[in-house]
């Protein structure tokens, strides 16, 4: 079974500031998909970036970026000039590409603070 | 941008009880999702839907838990006799199929917050 690890259960950055968050993941298959979700204080889960494990190139969105590496099994999130509304849980999730509708598996999710 | 519902946002029971949480999926996703999130906890998936019949559950989708397509919209969740330990937020998520990495990318509505008591 695919498991996903965030190992900062917490992290905080400066507005304006960069901040990277951590994801390693175990998974036997090599077709895969690698999300991260953005979960407010609302609670709503916010697609923040995807990323396709057949790809090399690291998925970007405005100020979201990733570093994906494959033989590693690690895929971080960057938050460049970060803002207030950044804060926020975020959780990273794995998918199989086996079928249409393979469940996501999460990790246990980083609470980012936004220090103004 | 279409988007997932969810109804009640909030829900609180009686422990015993029976609860519907209902959903109304992206218009034309074909696969539905339910996860819970216990407070505190990360997000667990509990069955997934497709062709009006359940493809996936998890080991949490008890007999207490049942999934259905009323309409050619609604996607619901009973629990059929709630207890204290599923006071948790249920988020249903759809899909809109498969070929590719937009269309197996899972959308999230709001979210129900139910408390059983």
């Amino acid at each position: 079974a695919q498991t996903v690890t965030q190992s900062q259960p917490e992290m905080s950055v400066q507005e304006a500031e960069t901040v990277t968050l951590s994801c390693t993941y175990d998974t036997s298959e090599s077709d895969y998909y690698l999300f991260w979700y953005k979960q407010p204080p609302s609670r709503q889960m916010i697609l923040v970036i995807r990323q396709e494990a057949y790809k090399q190139q690291n998925a970007t969105e405005n100020r979201f970026s990733v570093n994906f590496q494959k033989a590693a099994k690690s895929f971080s999130l960057k938050i460049s000039d970060s803002q207030l509304g950044d804060a926020a849980m975020y959780f990273c999730a794995y998918r199989s590409q086996n079928s249409g509708n393979t469940p996501l598996v999460f990790g246990k999710g980083t609470r980012l603070s936004v220090i103004a | 941008e279409p988007e997932v519902t969810q109804t009640p946002s909030h829900q609180v029971t009686q422990m015993g009880q029976e609860v519907i949480l209902r959903c109304v999926p992206i218009s034309n996703h074909l696969y539905f999702y339910w996860y819970r999130q216990i407070l505190g906890q990360k997000v667990e998936f509990l069955v997934s839907f497709y062709n009006n019949e359940i493809s996936e559950k998890s080991e949490i989708f008890d007999d207490q838990f049942s999934v259905e397509r009323p309409d050619g919209s609604n996607f619901t969740l009973k629990i059929r006799s709630t207890k204290l330990e599923d006071s948790a937020m249920y988020f249903c998520a759809s899909s809109a199929g498969t070929g590719g990495p937009l269309q197996e990318t899972q959308y999230f509505g709001p979210g129900t917050r139910l408390l059983v008591l």
